[in-house]
Formats: structure tokens, sequence, C-alpha cells
């Protein structure tokens, strides 16, 4: 069974500080990682994208990968209260279907 | 592009109706998913497809049905609703190759709150 773990939160910041969210996963043949940010009564909206080891930056969020020790994570940095929202972090093994996590809430206070 | 479309945005159904949830994407992609997603849990994923003519079951297909005759339409069935089935269902499309190295990302729709009664 693929499974996908993310701390339910809220994670709590306050305004321009770092944001860290965190996402282990089961299946060690996974090979396509994706954070993907959720506001309230929306749709999922892709933010990053990760394949291989490393960190991955685009503006604001760095997607950070560790096959090895089955850890994805995301940092927001400068957050702002626009961020405020789920984040769910999705797996996918080989060219299959994604495996999503429950979320992690956001809340960044001003 | 308008990208992924759904509709309706709201249905409210009673228990043994039927209706179909429409998608339509103008992406060309040829991977199209379906999701549905219960309050404070993940997305599960009902049934996707590779291509038209392609479908397969996903974690929960029980109780409902696609086609894929097209590549830009994938419809969703729902048979003799149940209340269990309530939820926000969301469609989603993908290519295998994307931009800049990317590969299998997918975008959703904006969804379909569904309560049944």
């Amino acid at each position: 069974q693929k499974e996908v773990e993310q701390n339910s939160g809220p994670l709590s910041v306050p305004e321009g500080a770092i944001a860290s969210l965190n996402c282990t996963y089961s299946d060690r043949g996974s090979q396509s990682f994706f954070w993907y940010r959720q506001y309230s009564g929306k749709s999922p909206e892709l933010i990053m994208s990760i394949y291989s080891n490393g960190d991955k930056e685009d503006g604001r969020f760095t997607a950070q990968l560790n096959k090895a020790s089955q850890y994805v994570s995301l940092l927001i940095r400068d957050s702002q209260p626009s961020d405020s929202a789920t984040y769910l972090c999705a797996v996918m093994l080989g060219y299959s279907t994604l495996t999503f996590g429950k979320g992690t809430m956001l809340l960044v206070s001003p | 592009n308008a990208g992924v479309t759904q509709t309706p945005k709201f249905r409210i159904l009673k228990i043994g109706q039927s209706m179909t949830l429409q998608c339509t994407q103008d992406m060309n992609h040829n991977y199209m998913y379906w999701y549905r997603q219960d309050p404070g849990m993940g997305l599960k994923l009902i049934y996707y497809s590779v291509g038209a003519g392609i479908t397969d079951k996903g974690e929960v297909p029980n109780g409902y049905n696609v086609s894929r005759s097209t590549t830009e339409d994938f419809p969703l069935r729902l048979e003799l609703a149940a209340p269990s089935q309530t939820s926000v269902y969301f469609c989603a499309s993908s290519s295998q190759e994307g931009l800049a190295g990317t590969y299998n990302e997918q975008f959703f729709g904006p969804g379909t709150r569904l309560t049944v009664l």
C-alpha cells in the first residue's frame, strides 16, 4: 500500500518567516514528487515538481528531495498571509498515478 | 486555453438518482483522472484514463463508471447515488512530458460539489 504522510497542522508562522512543510512516502521506487496548494473551497494548484535528489527553487518556493530517506519538503521564504492554505504532497511511482497526502494547513499571521 | 473545465459546479441528488459529471480539457493531454475529496482527507483516485478508449480503476471505483471516447472529454457517471458519494469531485489531466523537463504534472479543474440526500 503506497502511503504519503504529512503533518496535518496547522503550521503557524509570522509574516516574513520561512515555512517548512514536510512529507514522507512509503514506496522506495517513487520517482516523481509534487507540491500542490489548495485554498479553502478551491481546487489543488500545482506549485512545484521535483524528480531528483537535491533542491529545486522557484521564486519563494524551494522543494527538497531525499530519496534515501524517502522525504520531500517544501520551504516557503518570506511567507505572506496569501500563502495561508493547505499544502498537498503527492508522489508518483513510475508513470502511474499520484498518491496524495492529506495535506498540511499553513497559517501565516500578519 | 481554458484548461480543465467541469460541470456542474454544484448538484444535489436524491438517493437512487443518477447523474453524469462532465470534464473537458483543451490541453491535448493524454491522461485524465477523477478524484474525490472528503473533508479533512486527501484526494482519492476514482478512475483514470491514459488515452481515448482506455480506462482503469483507481482506489475507490465502486459506484462509478467512466468512458473516454475522445481525448478532450472524460465524463464520470454515478449510478444509484448514495449518501456516501457526497463529496467534492475533481477532474485532472496531464501529459507524460511537459515543459522544461517536467513530466506527469497534473492540472485540476474547479471541482463539482455533490450532495446526496
